[in-house]
């Protein structure tokens, strides 16, 4: 099945700066690659996602970059803010296959 | 519209009990998806269903099944309880499947003794 390794498990930041967290897969039949965002206490929710036909997404100040040559994909935080604190999953899927793989998660903390 | 919404928020059960939980989807949903999520494990997919049938399953013992009803909601329940069943289990929602937007519940945060 597949295996989604992320990198760092801890990432701290001043406030302003970007924060940079990757991802790598194990399945190159891999089409799907979301980001989801959980804060303290609080569900997962989904911030960007990416297909596999697409090199790179942005939103305001998050991106998504994917390099399915070597099977890895970025999230990119501009700017950060406070409010950026969190813990950041990756994923990926196989369409219909086994659901979503998640990576271990980032803790993102931004010190003021 | 409404969120995702779990029952029971906590439970406690001693081992070899076994445990049934509940997730409403949101309204006009029909893909419901189970995670446990572990600090030591992080976030694992359990299964999915869609219109009543499990779609996908991930890589765990039989002791934990599920189903969904006609009106989308879904049931997990898990069998022969282990102390490692201890864990927040999590349901998602989305219109038709895995690869677009997962609306998560609150959890069920299951304490095993």
């Amino acid at each position: 099945g597949e295996n989604v390794e992320q990198h760092p498990s801890t990432l701290s930041v001043q406030e302003g700066d970007s924060a940079v967290i990757k991802c790598t897969y194990s399945d190159s039949a891999s089409n799907y690659f979301p980001w989801y965002k959980q804060e303290l206490g609080k569900r997962p929710q989904l911030i960007i996602d990416i297909r596999s036909n697409v090199g790179e997404k942005k939103d305001q100040r998050i991106a998504v970059t994917l390099n399915k040559t070597a099977k890895h994909f970025s999230l990119h935080i501009t700017e950060t803010q406070p409010e950026d604190s969190a813990v950041y999953f990756c994923a990926a899927s196989v369409r219909g296959a086994d659901g979503l793989t998640f990576g271990k998660g980032t803790h993102l903390i931004i010190q003021p | 519209k409404a969120g995702v919404t779990q029952t029971p928020r906590y439970l406690i059960k001693t081992r070899g009990q076994q445990v049934t939980l509940s997730c409403s989807p949101i309204s006009g949903h029909r893909s419901v998806s189970w995670y446990q999520q572990t600090p030591g494990q992080g976030l694992q997919f359990l299964f999915e269903y869609f219109s009543e049938t499990q779609r996908n399953k991930g890589n765990f013992p039989g002791r934990f099944s599920g189903r969904q009803f006609s009106n989308s909601r879904s049931e997990m329940n898990v069998s022969t309880l282990e102390l490692g069943d201890s864990a927040l289990y999590l349901c998602a929602s989305s219109l038709s499947g895995t690869q677009e937007t997962q609306y998560f519940g609150p959890g069920t945060r299951l304490l095993v003794l």
